[in-house]
Parts: structure tokens; sequence; C-alpha cells
């Protein structure tokens, strides 16, 4: 089955660095949503987005839908111990569609 | 609320034992989804149901049945477990533009 592309694949940071992270397709998507899995938990939604070119901001979160509609940009400013985790892209074609999701981003945040 | 529940959080099987994974939503998805996360890899869809009395096979449904009991309820169910089955399992339930909720996860190693 079809996954998106999402890098990097790990990253190890220090606290207080900013982190950004990618999402890309070979097809278009109408929705665009990023997940975080905490260490032993599910999935939960971080920000969706609608609208290409659409810059969507959760605290220190703020993603972006590509205008091509084939990818979706998550940056975290200022990262913090509890960044820790995976975090997924999921697109989406049309209104309650199955969703694609990403391969998934692990982040390590040091003292 | 307690958005989607899944039971057991941890099982450990014998190669050959049967089980049924439970997952109940009180958010009144309509479509619910069977996954399965492992190490390293993102999440797989096993199973799928898009409305109560219809399923549909996933990327890896093999080795797995599922039913959708009411809409509330989508069972997953290991009819000869092994151990290319020990992962984590994630049940989900959609909910229109804001992708899925999922729940906490049920661990299960088979030895």
């Amino acid at each position: 089955g079809q996954q998106l592309n999402q890098s990097p694949q790990s990253m190890f940071i220090q606290e207080g660095e900013d982190v950004s992270m990618n999402c890309t397709s070979s097809s278009i998507f109408n929705t665009w949503l990023w997940y975080k899995q905490d260490p032993g938990e599910g999935p939960v939604l971080l920000i969706a987005l609608y609208k290409a070119g659409e810059l969507t901001s959760n605290g220190r979160l703020t993603a972006q839908f590509g205008i091509t509609r084939k990818d979706s940009f998550l940056n975290i400013s200022a990262s913090i111990p509890s960044d820790v985790g995976i975090y997924f892209c999921a697109g989406q074609v049309a209104f309650a569609s199955k969703l694609t999701f990403g391969t998934g981003t692990r982040l390590q945040v040091t003292l | 609320n307690a958005g989607v529940t899944q039971t057991p959080k941890f099982q450990v099987l014998k190669t050959g034992q049967s089980m049924t994974l439970q997952c109940a939503q009180d958010m009144n998805h309509n479509s619910m989804y069977w996954y399965r996360q492992d190490p390293g890899m993102g999440l797989r869809l096993i199973y799928y149901s898009a409305s109560e009395g219809t399923t549909d096979k996933g990327e890896v449904p093999n080795g797995y049945n599922v039913s959708r009991l009411n809409k509330r309820e989508f069972s997953l169910r290991l009819e000869s477990a092994a151990p290319s089955q020990t992962s984590v399992y994630f049940c989900a339930g959609e909910q229109g533009n804001y992708g899925y909720t999922f729940g906490s996860g049920t661990r299960l190693t088979v030895v």
C-alpha cells in the first residue's frame, strides 16, 4: 500500500532548538493532517490543514499545506523534552475517506 | 467521554492460539480501522469498516479476521497466532475532516 515519504526518519536535537520535518507524495491530497505519538500511546491529532498554501499553528507547532497539494511541512519551535515521540503526517483525498500515513519521524530531545 | 477504547492493553499468546482484540467507540464514527505498528515502521492498515455490516481488507489482512458487530464495536481476530503477528495494534474511528481518533493500543507478543 502507498505510504507518504516523510523525512527525516529520526532527529536528535537539544532542548530549545527548532525542528523541521516534511512529507511528500506523488499524488494530490485535499486534507493534510499531522499526528504525534507519545511512547506507549496511540497517535493524537496535532494540526489539520484543508487548503493549499494554508499555514496553521498550534502553540509552538506550525504546519503548512504545500501549494502543489503534494506536500506538507511541520515546524516545532523551541523544543522541550515532552516533544519526544513519533510524528506522522497523513493525507486524505476526500471527506471521510481513508487516510494515507507517512512513515513517521522519531524525535529525541536531549537536555 | 472515552473516545476509542481497546482491550486488552497487553497480551502474550503461544503460537497457534487464537484471540480477539476488542475495540469500542462512543463518538458515533461511521468508519473504523485496525492498524498494526512494528518497530521502525509506520502504521499498516489490516482491515477497515466503512459502516456497520461492511468490512474490507487493507494492506496486510492475512492471518486476521474482523467483525463489525454494531456501530460501536469493531473486533480483530487472530485465528492461529504466529510470531510474525507480534506487534502493537491500534483501532481508530474516522472523524470526517478531522482524520482519525486512535485507541491507546494493544501490545501483543506471540511466543
